[in-house]
């Protein structure tokens, strides 16, 4: 898995608890992205980095906060946890910005339940 | 707004045969369309991708054909095998400056039958 490691893979917590997902990347990547996989809606974005402390929106971000203070980490947070939030969580990492040759390399993932 | 549809969502196929699988695009901007491959408990990883000025992208059994008129892609898997059973996904970016995200399709679960 491209040197990325994700803590903890799975992980059963109750509503309204507060969760860490954590993202290491041993590649020196400067970009860096957190995606849910949920059956029937394939990948999508939740936040990414193009940098330390540089982080933007993606397209399902609502719920869900992020921080890198070092290059190899990048960390999801969910501030008060909800049964939607019950998904498979990938972060994947890319050298440059995705494109020929810039491809994303993905985590082996964290699956998350929320009761 | 789902701007990449795939189809279909499940595909069963007997060992030998042809896996097809199509994607749909509405954004006339995106300009680079990578395929993913992913087998159970495994993150995605990179299959095959192509840019919409050539209109097919052969790689050993792989191949993805584009029609850049009609906005749509499809990828093509010959001869195919129960190792090749995985779900697969399309996804179509925009290479501009400032743009890094990825749109996925909502993916195929191929299953190859021996």
């Amino acid at each position: 898995d491209a040197g990325i490691t994700q803590s903890p893979r799975h992980k059963v917590t109750e509503t309204g608890t507060p969760v860490t997902l954590r993202c290491h990347q041993t590649e020196n990547h400067r970009y860096m992205y957190w995606y849910r996989q949920d059956p029937g809606h394939g990948l999508r974005l939740i936040h990414y980095s193009y940098g330390v402390k540089d982080t933007d929106k993606g397209e399902v971000s609502d719920g869900y906060s992020v921080s890198r203070s070092k290059t190899e980490d990048f960390l999801l947070t969910l501030e008060s946890a909800t049964s939607s939030q019950t998904s498979v969580y990938f972060c994947a990492i890319s050298d440059r910005a995705g494109g020929p040759g810039n491809e994303q390399f993905f985590g082996p993932g964290t699956r998350l339940t929320v009761l | 707004q789902q701007q990449v549809k795939q189809s279909p969502q499940s595909l069963i196929v007997q060992k030998g045969g042809i896996s097809i699988i199509n994607c749909a695009y509405e954004n006339t901007a995106f300009d680079y369309f990578p395929w993913y491959q992913q087998f159970p408990g495994k993150g995605p990883a990179l299959l095959i991708a192509i840019r919409p000025d050539v209109s097919e992208k052969k790689e050993g059994r792989f191949t993805i054909s584009f029609n850049k008129s009609a906005k749509q892609f499809s990828l093509h898997i010959m001869d195919s095998q129960p190792g090749d059973s995985a779900t697969y996904f399309c996804a179509a970016l925009f290479t501009g400056a400032g743009s890094y995200q990825l749109t996925f399709g909502k993916g195929t679960k191929l299953s190859v039958i021996p």
